[in-house]
């Protein structure tokens, strides 16, 4: 099973700021990695498809990249309604999919 | 309005069973392949089970293979799991989310219901 491996696990950031979230897979996962909001009490939410392909309504400011092992997740000003929990996910070579653990981006 | 709403869950005892539901709308159901995914309270998320677009085609993950079983009917726009052998490692809000592509199993997903919370419990 591949293992995705998240950091940091929380991220203190300003609003008006970037937000720079990091995402690892165990072993190559090509580009079939997925981004996930999730705020309190709610279902998770797609960011990013594809590695870097924004799903439908997704702002611009949000943006991924990587391939193979390493991902990024980038928030290029931060909203006070974007300070929530990121996972990321790989989907390559279903079954199983997985996610990392999760990074609590809160405000500093 | 596209949407999935769950069902089913509840207070179970330790080896006992449960079956789940999900009811989508404002979609092609059979066009899409399905999951479940479930996050024990306080924690991170984890994929259950999928299945493809006809059923011919199922997966689930390690901590289930054997006890759990994923279904869906077509003609009720309705996705199903039955879970036997109940642990307490499986008390957890399980959401049914769709597929973000259709045809084959892709494995992202890009409609989640709000969830149903199975309790194990003696």
């Amino acid at each position: 099973e591949i293992v995705m491996t998240q950091s940091p696990a929380t991220l203190s950031v300003s609003p008006g700021e970037r937000a720079t979230l990091s995402c690892r897979a165990s072993q190559s996962v090509s580009s079939n990695l997925a981004w996930y909001q999730q705020k309190p009490g709610q279902a998770p939410r797609l960011l990013i498809y594809g590695a870097s392909t924004r799903a439908t309504g997704i702002p611009a400011r949000f943006s991924g990249s990587g391939s193979g092992t390493e991902f990024t997740l980038t928030i290029s000003s931060l909203q006070s309604e974007d300070f929530a929990v990121y996972y990321c996910q790989q989907y390559n070579n279903w079954p199983p999919c997985t996610f990392g653990q999760g990074t609590k981006l809160e405000i500093k | 309005e596209v949407q999935l709403v769950e069902s089913g869950g509840g207070v179970v005892r330790p080896g006992g069973s449960l079956r789940l539901s999900c009811a989508a709308s404002g979609f092609t159901f059979d066009d899409y392949g399905m999951s479940w995914v479930r996050q024990a309270p306080g924690k991170g998320l984890e994929w259950v089970s999928g299945i493809n677009w006809n059923g011919g085609s199922t997966g689930y993950a390690d901590s289930v293979k054997g006890r759990f079983t994923i279904s869906r009917d077509n003609a009720k726009n309705s996705l199903y799991l039955q879970m036997n052998s109940l642990r307490a490692e499986d008390t957890a809000l399980y959401h049914c989310a769709r597929d973000f592509t259709e045809g084959a199993v892709a494995g992202a997903f890009d409609i989640w219901g709000q969830g149903t919370m199975v309790t194990v419990s003696s």
